[in-house]
């Protein structure tokens, strides 16, 4: 258990929907960062977050928005859904923002899109 | 811009036997190196990691890699594998100042008894 949560476990939905994805990342961990994992593009980063504030970008999609809220959790919001975005998203956490600290990833969020 | 290829898309192997899992990385600069394990149906975990210092880092559960920089390469070995390493590999490569890390694609290590 890497101590990073992440709600729902699955979630199934119709195209042209929008749906809200959410992660708690570890205690004491002030960067959270998504991405997208599919078959055929992937691990994918998406974006990252530091205490708060929007920290990287990563090739994420304008239909997809995220932030991170004061107690830390962090929600990612995909709408206008296409059958190409289900997939598995990932949060991970870890405890700065340097690039030398490593990433706890939740068990991620299985999206399939109908 | 930095990127990372994984050299195998899938690995099988014996139990008992030594495995490598190669990848190459470019980059300019100095980097970061990283490998994470992902079971079936789980989320990624760390094995090992380079930052600085000696050029072989040992890891969890048995593995090790070596940092090799003239090859730019970062290739992970396990002497020996069990069933239960059978899982996704992926390479990882981040620098200083570039705040996010970049992810091969990943290998399919597949141990076969």
């Amino acid at each position: 258990d890497s101590g990073v949560t992440q709600t729902p476990k699955h979630l199934i939905t119709a195209t042209g929907q929008r749906v809200t994805l959410r992660c708690s990342p570890r205690s004491g961990d002030l960067s959270v960062y998504w991405y997208q994992q599919s078959l055929d593009q992937g691990l994918q980063f998406l974006i990252q977050y530091y205490n708060g504030e929007e920290r990287a970008k990563g090739n994420i999609l304008e239909r997809f928005s995220a932030q991170q809220f004061p107690d830390l959790h962090s929600e990612l919001n995909l709408s206008s859904l296409e059958l190409g975005d289900s997939a598995l998203y990932f949060c991970a956490s870890s405890v700065g923002t340097s690039e030398h600290y490593e990433q706890y990833f939740g068990p991620g969020t299985r999206l399939t899109v109908t | 811009a930095q990127s990372v290829t994984q050299l195998d898309s899938q690995v099988p192997v014996f139990e008992e036997a030594p495995v490598e899992l190669r990848c190459n990385y470019s980059s300019s600069v100095s980097v970061y190196l990283f490998w994470y394990v992902q079971y079936p149906n789980q989320g990624l975990q760390l094995l090992l990691k380079y930052l600085s210092g000696s050029t072989l880092v040992k890891g969890i559960n048995g593995f090790e890699a070596e940092f090799n920089k003239s090859q730019t390469s970062f290739h992970l070995r396990k002497p020996s594998v069990h069933i239960s390493d059978t899982a996704e590999y992926f390479c990882a490569v981040s620098k200083s100042g570039g705040f996010k890390t970049i992810f091969g694609a990943g290998t399919r290590l597949f141990v076969k008894a």
